[in-house]
């Protein structure tokens, strides 16, 4: 079993709409979460991370953990052509040494 | 600035040659990271280390070699063992492997 699964996609939603992004993690103990950001050609860039069960909100986008249920979520509101880009899911799971475990990333389109 | 340097951004290698790819960075991280990506896939774990002169092997560390003879750099050597070398590589961060990390720009390394 992987330690991050994500929907390969791709995802494609129209402009101005609320993207949903998914990920479920298999270390129940897992208490880091990241999502990156990954233009065609370029190196991950860091959106959020999460610790705590909830919501988080930066701007126009909102991570959402449930460790119960072992899944975090990225919604993206406000959808633009500049979001178009494939998004990553890390968790970093406990006696793993500190490693990052990704997920092999959801594709997203935003329609104009 | 503060951040990960990777150098080169292009990189040939002709069979049978070993080439180093350069990760530097200057945000007085001390967990360090190397992954390599291909075409359409997820970020696969090849070295890291958590403290200066100590590293561990990743999910694919056969044919590569690294050292961490000082905090700020991690330089990670591709050897004619590799049979299949051309990826994008990407170095990568973090504060104590608990935290976020923060990725360089990649190298991308061709066999010709």
């Amino acid at each position: 079993q992987k330690e991050v699964e994500q929907n390969s996609g791709p995802l494609s939603v129209p402009e101005g709409a609320i993207a949903s992004l998914n990920c479920t993690y298999s270390d129940r103990g897992s208490q880091s979460f990241f999502w990156y950001r990954q233009y065609s050609g370029k190196s991950p860039e860091l959106i959020m991370f999460i610790y705590s069960n909830g919501d988080k909100e930066d701007g126009r986008f909102t991570a959402q953990l449930n460790k119960a249920s072992q899944y975090v979520s990225l919604l993206i509101r406000d959808s633009q052509p500049s979001d178009s880009a494939t998004y990553l899911c890390a968790v970093n799971p406990p006696n793993t040494g500190n490693q990052f475990y990704f997920g092999t990333g959801t594709s997203l389109t935003v329609i104009p | 600035d503060g951040g990960i340097t990777q150098s080169p951004k292009y990189l040939f290698r002709k069979e049978g040659q070993n080439v180093t790819l350069s990760c530097e960075q200057n945000l007085n991280h001390d967990a360090m990271y190397w992954y390599r990506q291909d075409p359409g896939q997820g970020l696969r774990l090849i070295y890291y280390s958590q403290i200066v002169n100590d590293f561990q092997k990743g999910d694919i560390a056969e044919g590569y070699s690294v050292s961490r003879e000082k905090k700020e750099s991690f330089p990670l050597t591709v050897t004619s063992a590799q049979k299949n070398p051309t990826a994008f590589y990407l170095c990568a961060s973090s504060m104590n492997g608990n935290t976020e990390a923060f990725f360089g720009q990649g190298t991308r390394l061709t066999v010709v």
